[in-house]
């Protein structure tokens, strides 16, 4: 069965802090994702991954780094995290070539 | 720009059909998508489109016009458990297969 887990359901953490959000995914997928689900303004994407070391910057991709080192992790860094950054954090995953894409349970990420 | 809209809530009665719509600007046009999120739950895959006419599976349905930019989705014979958010979203095209995502339409189901 088709798994992407996301380390954390729920976080809170100090503005300021450096964190680390991490995904895994068991399915040998090319492609990995990291969304933020904000109410009102729906799914936005931060940053991919087509590949081992390989990311680019999605549409919101300030305040937000990525690591990639195996192919069944992607990591979601906050350098400074900040109260705007407190958000629904979605990660996903696909097969290039193929259309679906599976999506983790979220993170629900507070900054206080 | 790029723009997804569809309705951001809607209420149908159990054993009902009802109609979610979803326009789009998009630059470029890889296909579109409906996904289902329930509360708390990851979105979940429903269907794809990328030619235009319906698609059918199940209680489920989706419709494109790609000149319209234009697509919905259908249930049928709604049942409780299909209250959830219903996620209109275009790829750009591309191997990676990147959305751009709705903000989401919130379908209650009464009895």
């Amino acid at each position: 069965d088709v798994k992407v887990t996301q380390s954390s359901r729920y976080l809170v953490k100090r503005t300021g802090e450096k964190v680390f959000l991490e995904c895994v995914q068991d399915m040998d997928h090319e492609n990995m994702f990291w969304y933020r689900q904000d109410p009102g303004l729906g799914l936005r994407l931060i940053y991919f991954s087509y590949d081992v070391k390989m990311k680019e910057k999605g549409d919101i991709p300030e305040g937000y780094s990525v690591s990639r080192e195996k192919k069944e992790r992607f990591s979601l860094i906050l350098e400074s995290a900040s109260t705007n950054q407190t958000s629904m954090y979605l990660c996903a995953s696909s097969l290039s070539g193929q259309v679906e894409a599976f999506f983790g349970q979220g993170t629900r990420l507070t900054v206080v | 720009g790029q723009n997804i809209d569809q309705p951001t809530e809607m209420t149908a009665t159990e054993g009902a059909i009802v109609q979610i719509n979803c326009t789009y600007q998009t630059s470029g046009f890889n296909g579109l998508f409906w996904y289902q999120q329930h509360a708390g739950e990851a979105p979940t895959f429903l269907s794809y489109n990328v030619l235009d006419g319906l698609e059918e599976k199940g209680r489920f349905s989706s419709f494109l016009s790609r000149s319209k930019g234009y697509s919905y989705l259908l249930l049928k014979e709604l049942q409780m458990k299909d209250s959830a958010s219903y996620l209109c979203a275009v790829s750009r095209g591309g191997a990676t297969n990147k959305l751009i995502f709705g903000t989401g339409t919130l379908l209650a189901v009464q009895p």
